[in-house]
């Protein structure tokens, strides 16, 4: 079974310019997460899906990211525009329901450096 | 709010040697205990879980025991080898409001000498 899929795995760019990243979860999966993980830092928690709906974006800032579920597979985050302090990895996990017990299986990840 | 705290790295050590990771956690609720392993150039991986008080979680020779009157959740390998140079973060989700969130510790860089 192919595990939580992400691109691009790298990104540079330069200030003030926008970003998006994807990723496509494992299939069957409802619920979607984005995490942000600072360099020697653990992952933290953007935004999360349930199908179609993000149930919790309330540490996503909004002034300049945003993020979309159409359809409830696939999700996209965006950074309009970038600044230097964004660089970091950005995870995507997934996870077949939303019980605290539930175990979230995270892509690789998208490691963004902004110049 | 809830909060996840565990040894700072790195953590060296030879091959053989036994290894223990501290892990502490504030919680509000009954959450369940995740332990997950970040191998170099990979995505985070779940190494074992416990799902209440006296759970032990075990995986790859990997154990540790959920204990909810020390609110710790420690992770320990008896014999170590190379292949399990690694970071390791410790996690929780509590079962409230927030739902499946995942709140993570800042993770123990493991190096392994052979």
């Amino acid at each position: 079974e192919a595990g939580v899929v992400q691109s691009p795995r790298y990104k540079i760019i330069e200030k003030k310019q926008p970003v998006a990243f994807w990723c496509n979860p494992i299939s069957g999966h409802n619920t979607l997460y984005w995490y942000l993980q600072n360099l020697g830092q653990g992952p933290e928690l953007l935004i999360r899906y349930e199908n179609e709906e993000a149930v919790d974006d309330s540490q996503l800032p909004k002034d300049r990211f945003s993020a979309e579920r159409l359809k409830g597979v696939d999700s996209t985050l965006k950074i309009q525009p970038a600044e230097l302090g964004d660089s970091a990895v950005y995870l995507c996990a997934s996870s077949l329901g939303t019980g605290h017990q539930e175990t979230q299986y995270f892509g690789p990840g998208t490691r963004l450096l902004v110049l | 709010g809830d909060s996840v705290t565990q040894m700072e790295g790195p953590v060296t050590l030879s091959e053989e040697a036994f290894l223990t990771i501290n892990c502490t956690y504030t919680a509000t609720g009954y959450p369940s205990l995740f332990w997950y392993v970040q191998y170099p150039g990979e995505g985070l991986q779940l190494l074992l879980k416990a799902t209440k008080a006296d759970d032990k979680g075990s995986n790859k020779g990997f154990e540790a025991t959920y204990r909810k009157e020390t609110t710790s959740f420690h992770l320990e390998k008896g014999s170590v080898q190379v292949s399990d140079s690694a970071v390791y973060f410790c996690a929780l989700s509590d079962q409230g409001a927030a739902g499946n969130k995942l709140t993570f510790g800042g993770g123990t860089r493991v190096l392994v000498k052979p």
